[in-house]
């Protein structure tokens, strides 16, 4: 079945670091690919999508690319803030499906 | 944007009673609503499925006995949590998928959760 494996955290960087969040997906067909944010004690909020090959989806300095290729779509932002601290998840919507299926979720620590 | 209310968001109850949880989307039509259950430090686990009208279709684990779920309209879905027990104390968050052209027909848009503590 579709699955997503998300670099395991916690990742602790310091403000203005360069951040990386590995994300692989294992899914027949081009499903959707997400990546959701969860501030401590909320609900997630969508960060950004992409919905077919090559798509760039990005929102508030975040980025991530969808690679066919290699299965992948990495988040990434080129200079963290402490405010950016939640825990980051990979998500697909495989194609024609309802349902999402989760990373495990990336806890992420932005030290002033 | 798309927004999905939860209520309440913070509900503590004794052992053996039930407790409802609301899930609204303000701004656009659910045709579909999910709920799910997170445990601390933990993704979601998907608890099930709901359209519009029809009953829900739960994920393979999950009491639909316990967990009674209602979509009666296109912005409302309910969860009850029946003769509630300590080992149900979770966050439990909904999302809702729109029509298309609002809200989107692949996008899940997150209520802020609910906690339940049961005593």
């Amino acid at each position: 079945g579709d699955s997503v494996t998300q670099m395991e955290g916690p990742v602790t960087l310091s403000e203005e670091a360069f951040l990386t969040i590995n994300c692989t997906y294992t899914a027949t067909g081009y499903p959707s690919l997400f990546w959701y944010v969860q501030y401590p004690g909320e609900g997630l909020q969508l960060l950004l999508k992409a919905t077919k090959a090559d798509d760039k989806g990005s929102n508030k300095g975040f980025e991530a690319t969808y690679r066919k290729e290699t299965t992948s779509f990495h988040l990434e932002k080129g200079s963290v803030q402490v405010s950016d601290s939640a825990v980051y998840f990979c998500a697909l919507s495989g194609q024609g499906a309802q349902k999402l299926v989760f990373g495990q979720g990336t806890r992420l620590t932005i030290n002033p | 944007g798309a927004v999905v209310s939860q209520h309440p968001s913070r509900v503590i109850c004794k052992s053996g009673t039930s407790v409802k949880i609301e899930c609204r989307s303000l701004d656009f039509q659910a045709t579909t609503m999910f709920w799910y259950r997170q445990f601390p430090k933990q993704s979601l686990m998907l608890m099930a499925t709901s359209n519009e009208g029809s009953k829900a279709t739960y994920e393979q684990g999950v009491e639909k006995d316990k967990f009674l779920i209602n979509h009666a309209s296109l912005t409302l879905s309910t969860l009850t949590v029946t003769s509630a027990h300590p080992e149900d104390s979770s966050f439990y968050i909904c999302s809702a998928r729109g029509l298309a052209g609002r809200g989107g027909t692949d996008t899940q848009y997150f209520g802020p959760g609910t906690r339940l503590t049961v005593l």
